[in-house]
């Protein structure tokens, strides 16, 4: 079985730019999970996507903003990028809600130079 | 709030030497934890969950933890450490009980396993 898939592994943008991340889930998971990983900030949640829609959002900036696909991917949206977006960013899938176990994916390194 | 505490940012063992990395939580309802590991440069790989059908948990490549409601800990142990133990492990717990299945994490403790 297929686990979680991240594309691209590593991205690379200048300040101000807009950059993309997309997240295939495990098949039959329903929802998709985006956390960050920032150097000095640790694991920090920011989005929870079940059947297309945003059910929860982490403690971040309208500019992070995301969607969920018919197939259940997903896709994050980070707008006018700053340095400290500069992170590892993580997608996790799981059945629907009920704290079932979350499965992550390899990450996207995102550098904004 | 519920959050966990990671005792131990570094933990370095011997080869073959028990292993014990230390989580304690803070919740005001039974929590779901979990323990992830992560290796250089990889997403996490989940290692085990508490949802309060038994209190030792047994996971994956001979882990376990045991939840003590009495201390508030769900330490993970490995009676024998590999070379390839050697990565960062994460505590986490569910907040609110799934209703918004938020991972909060730990700060992670680093093992390194010495030959």
């Amino acid at each position: 079985e297929a686990g979680v898939t991240q594309s691209p592994t590593h991205l690379i943008k200048t300040r101000g730019q807009q950059a993309t991340l997309r997240c295939s889930p495990i098949s039959g998971h329903t929802s998709v999970y985006w956390y960050q990983q920032a150097l000095g900030l640790g694991l920090q949640f920011l989005l929870w996507y079940d059947e297309g829609e945003e059910r929860n959002r982490g403690n971040f900036p309208p500019r992070f903003s995301g969607r969920q696909f018919p197939n259940y991917s997903s896709e994050l949206n980070v707008n006018a990028l700053e340095l400290e977006d500069s992170a590892l960013y993580l997608c996790a899938s799981s059945l629907l809600g009920g704290a079932y176990e979350q499965y992550f994916g390899p990450g996207t390194r995102l550098t904004v130079t | 709030a519920q959050s966990v505490t990671q005792l131990g940012s570094h933990v370095s063992v011997s080869e073959g030497a028990l292993v014990l990395l230390r989580c304690n939580y803070s919740s005001s309802v039974p929590p779901y934890l979990f323990w992830y590991v992560q290796y250089p440069n990889q997403g996490l790989q989940l290692l085990l969950k508490y949802t309060s059908a038994a209190t030792l948990v047994k996971g994956i490549n001979d882990f376990e933890a045991e939840f003590k409601k009495s201390e508030t800990s769900f330490h993970l142990t490995k009676p024998s450490a590999h070379m390839s133990d050697a990565a960062e492990y994460f505590c986490a717990v569910i907040e609110d009980g799934g209703a918004t299945n938020k991972l909060i994490f730990g700060t992670g403790t680093l093992l390194a396993v010495q030959p």
